[in-house]
């Protein structure tokens, strides 16, 4: 059981490029989630889906789509990467639909992309 | 607008003594809470949440945490710190109504547990 697993762990791109950051999560959960975080900024979510086939904006969407491939699968996709998009990207999943509230959350080990 | 405050950027204390790791919020309603926990170049991991009931709130690691409704904290507590504590700790709050997906966290709270 890996529980979330995330590729790549490290990126490097130049302005302008795309790339498609993959999430993946062995534990049967509905809800599926990415965040990024900042130093001294906590995590910001950037899209969520709360079930199979559905997804939603979160606070920092901007620049960003996201595609729930299947139950197991969501995929963070930036079309023109900017500098701003330098930062710590977490997937994260959690047991019911519609991002219960009472959920827990279980994060990914990240990956770590700079936008030179 | 609904926010999650760590006073404290980073926190030290030594090895075997108490420590306590703070958290205020401003959400409307009465938010579900959570602490999490983050080891260098690691994922975020679990330590306990408050739902509804008791007030102390017992988690992972020996870690417990107080929520206090009429101060709208939920600090994170622990008896006797281990140097192995030492790591990233982030307050997150979830609204009882509003946007299902949203998980506000705080900014982050450095441990330093020293031998």
């Amino acid at each position: 059981n890996a529980g979330v697993t995330q590729t790549p762990k490290f990126q490097v791109l130049k302005t302008g490029q795309s790339m498609t950051l993959q999430c993946a999560q062995d534990m049967n959960h509905n809800s599926m989630y990415w965040y990024r975080q900042d130093p001294g900024m906590g995590l910001r979510l950037i899209y969520y889906s709360a079930s199979e086939g559905t997804t939603d904006k979160g606070e920092v969407p901007n620049g960003y789509n996201v595609s729930r491939l299947n139950k197991r699968e969501f995929s963070l996709r930036l079309e023109s990467a900017a500098p701003s998009q330098t930062s710590v990207y977490f997937c994260a999943s959690s047991p019911t639909k519609l991002a219960g509230f009472t959920d827990t959350q279980y994060f990914g080990p990240g990956t770590r992309l700079t936008v030179l | 607008a609904q926010s999650v405050a760590q006073p404290e950027d980073q926190v030290n204390v030594a090895e075997g003594n108490p420590l306590t790791v703070k958290c205020t919020y401003s959400v409307s309603g009465n938010p579900y809470l959570f602490w999490y926990v983050q080891y260098p170049n690691r994922g975020l991991q679990f330590l306990l949440k408050y739902i509804t009931g008791d007030n102390l709130v017992k988690g992972s690691y020996g870690f417990e945490a107080e929520f206090n409704k009429s101060q709208t904290s939920f600090h994170l507590k622990k008896p006797s710190a281990l140097v192995s504590d030492s790591a990233l700790y982030f307050c997150a709050v979830r609204p009882r109504s509003g946007n299902t997906g949203k998980l506000i966290f705080g900014q982050g709270t450095t441990l330093q547990v020293k031998p």
